[in-house]
């Protein structure tokens, strides 16, 4: 079944320019979405199809995907932005959804 | 606007089986499907399941079959989802959340609840 690979953890400044990424193959022939869950809390869908984002998200949160690597960048790094974040795209052979393994962003 | 609300918190024993229900309010209870994902203490989001709210079809995870039921209730726009013969490695928090038949995204999710099994 269709993978996809996440770095465990990131670590940023305040202020700084956070990327995190997705690997799987050929990825950048799938729509990927992006999803923040802050600790003890639901997660939260920030970026879908690659690059849109839902009512509510702030611009600081794009999305970019290609060849074999999606990237969600968090522009202006705030505290509140510190979760796990998770990308997702649908596999078509299995008609279900592929979770990405998450990825603990830690804002220094 | 989207709400999705989750019944509370459960304890069961190993063998018992578990019901959550999944309230939604503020759209259309046919414009999205409703899948189901948990998550372990500590560990990543797992899909369950998912089911179209407007014909009823489902399709589960391969690991899960057999064991769980998802439903829904159109008459109150709930969504259900059962699964039997629990293991203490189901003990986990289980989140509803809306489909989108389009983007193929979870849209919106449901506060979460926690199943606990154990002896």
């Amino acid at each position: 079944s269709y993978v996809l690979t996440q770095p465990p953890s990131v670590s940023v400044a305040p202020g700084q320019t956070a990327r995190i990424t997705c690997g799987g193959n050929n990825i950048g022939s799938k729509s990927v979405h992006w999803y923040q869950q802050r600790p003890g809390q639901a997660p939260v869908l920030v970026v879908y199809d690659d690059r849109d984002r839902p009512s509510g998200i702030p611009e600081r949160f794009s999305g970019s995907n290609s060849v074999n690597t999606a990237t969600l960048t968090i522009s202006r790094v705030e505290a509140g932005d510190e979760a796990d974040y998770y990308c997702q795209v649908w596999d078509s052979s299995s008609d279900q959804p592929i979770f990405g393994g998450g990825t603990k962003l830690t804002v220094l | 606007q989207v709400h999705l609300v989750q019944s509370g918190a459960e304890e069961k024993k190993p063998g018992a089986s578990v019901k959550v229900s999944c309230k939604a309010s503020g759209y259309t209870f046919t414009s999205y499907g409703i899948s189901w994902v948990r998550q372990a203490p500590g560990q990543g989001l797992e899909w369950m399941g998912w089911i179209s709210t407007y014909n009823g079809n489902t399709n589960y995870a391969q690991n899960l079959r057999g064991r769980v039921t998802t439903t829904t209730d159109t008459s109150t726009s709930t969504a259900y989802m059962e699964l039997r013969s629990l293991r203490s490695d189901d003990t986990a928090v289980y989140y509803c959340a809306t489909f989108s038949y389009g983007s193929r995204s979870l849209d919106y999710w449901g506060q979460g609840t926690l199943v606990t099994v154990s002896s």
